[in-house]
């Protein structure tokens, strides 16, 4: 267990509407990730966290924004969802050395 | 481009038989190597990983992996598979000292008992 939760478990929306997930850690790490997976396309890359208010860009960052206020949470923001958005979504924490542990994942559809 | 390649997407197989799954990257430098099984309806676990020394690591439930640093290649082996075994499993590769991780498309091992 890696200490991490997410909510909501899953979630249906519609498109063009605002979503915000959420990722809690409880073991105080520094960095934090968000991964979405599609099948054919195995786990990519969203946004990830060095430090609170610090966050930089993954693979996939088109469409998605990121906030860190405290350690212990990091969050992700669609900001008007798209069907393409619909996916598993997958936070994670890296503890040392250099190993990520991955939360439950979040059921997003997007109608 | 550079990516990390999967060689089967599904595999059968049936209680007993040898595993091995083919993970094969084309980043050059130093890279951290590893394996995540993903069992039906439940989130990623770290089955077993390589930074560095012995290039035959094993891992949790049986499973072992040798990387072969000539040929690219990290591949993943069982000797003998369960039915608990059915799963997806993905091999990944990180880089810049660990802050991206980029995953294989992976493999589903569905095992018939």
């Amino acid at each position: 267990d890696a200490g991490i939760t997410q909510s909501p478990r899953h979630k249906v929306t519609e498109t063009g509407t605002p979503v915000t997930l959420r990722c809690h850690q409880t073991e105080n790490h520094r960095y934090m990730y968000w991964y979405r997976q599609d099948p054919g396309h195995g786990l990519r890359l969203i946004h990830y966290s060095y430090g609170v208010k610090d966050t930089d860009k993954g693979e996939v960052s088109d469409g998605y924004s990121v906030s860190r206020s405290k350690t212990e949470d990091f969050l992700l923001t669609l900001e008007s969802a798209t069907s393409s958005q619909t996916s598993v979504y997958f936070c994670a924490i890296r503890r040392d050395p250099d190993t990520q542990y991955f939360g439950p994942g979040t059921r997003l559809t997007v109608l | 481009a550079q990516s990390v390649s999967q060689h089967n997407h599904h595999v059968i197989l049936s209680e007993a038989a040898s595993l091995e799954l083919g993970c094969n990257y084309s980043y050059g430098g130093t890279v951290n190597l590893f394996w995540y099984v993903q069992y039906p309806g439940q989130h990623l676990q770290l089955l077993l990983k390589y930074f560095s020394g012995d290039p035959l690591v094993k891992g949790i439930k049986g499973f072992e992996a040798e990387f072969i640093k000539s040929k690219f290649s990290f591949n993943l082996r069982k000797p003998s598979v369960q039915w608990s075994d059915t799963a997806e499993y993905f091999c990944a590769v990180g880089r810049e000292y660990g802050n991206k991780l980029v995953f294989g498309a992976g493999t589903i091992l569905r095992v018939k008992s």
